[in-house]
């Protein structure tokens, strides 16, 4: 079942924050997150798994709260590289991936 | 992270001819790869789930006569669109699976091929 994701659209300046959401109605084993650029395939940001772990890369960083199924992905002080379509994509136990609607993020100067 | 390619990029063919796109997996070894289709500004719908040494499986709704797809070995994968009509005309991304084992697995994304059928 394809996992929720909101809002389905940000528009931020540069240096400001964003907070992308993913939730879904299943128990999950792991949630992914991708950024697509225009034209381009999604690249991979990070995964998280079940144990209510976070993680973060720089500026950009993620928390999966299990009990909630939900995962959120927290971007500070954006630059304008950030702009693009974020995906989540979740995973139960053994099986593939299922990747919500996606967020489309624009930073502008 | 894992290196996936995608070949070619881009294609034009006229209606009624088959195109074959190339994935694979330059790193590593995947014994499953997936195959995409996205419209514009839409989601990544899966087609196919690929596997090393059998049949794909394929999701509802997607004719297995229309897209084959190969899996030959642990690198590659093939996707051909066979009599190619304007409704196919898309982006196709392949995905490879890193097998990691258990739940560190992850997907990574070819370049994607945007096929333009007149």
């Amino acid at each position: 079942q394809q996992p929720v994701q909101s809002p389905q659209a940000v528009i931020l300046r540069e240096g400001e924050d964003a907070v992308i959401n993913c939730s879904s109605s299943k128990a999950l084993y792991s949630v992914h997150w991708y950024r697509q650029k225009h034209g381009e395939a999604p690249v991979f940001l990070m995964i998280l798994l079940k144990g209510g772990e976070q993680k973060g890369h720089e500026k950009i960083s993620a928390s999966f709260n299990e009990k909630k199924q939900q995962s959120s992905l927290y971007l500070t002080a954006s630059q304008l590289s950030y702009s693009g379509t974020y995906f989540c994509g979740t995973r139960k136990s053994g099986s593939r991936l299922t990747f919500g609607e996606g967020t489309q993020l624009t930073v502008n100067p | 992270g894992a290196v996936v390619s995608q070949h070619p990029s881009w294609v034009i063919c006229k209606s009624g001819t088959s195109v074959k796109i190339e994935c694979r997996s330059l790193d590593f070894q995947a014994t499953t790869m997936f195959w995409y289709r996205q419209f514009p500004k839409q989601s990544l719908m899966l087609m196919a789930t690929s596997n090393e040494g059998s049949k794909a499986t394929y999701e509802q709704g997607v004719e297995k006569d229309k897209f084959l797809i190969n899996h030959a070995s642990l690198t590659l994968s093939t996707l051909t669109v066979t009599s190619a009509h304007p409704e196919d005309s898309s982006f196709y991304i392949c995905s490879a699976r890193e097998p990691m084992g258990g739940a560190q697995e992850t997907q990574y994304f070819g370049p994607g091929t945007r096929l333009l059928v007149l």
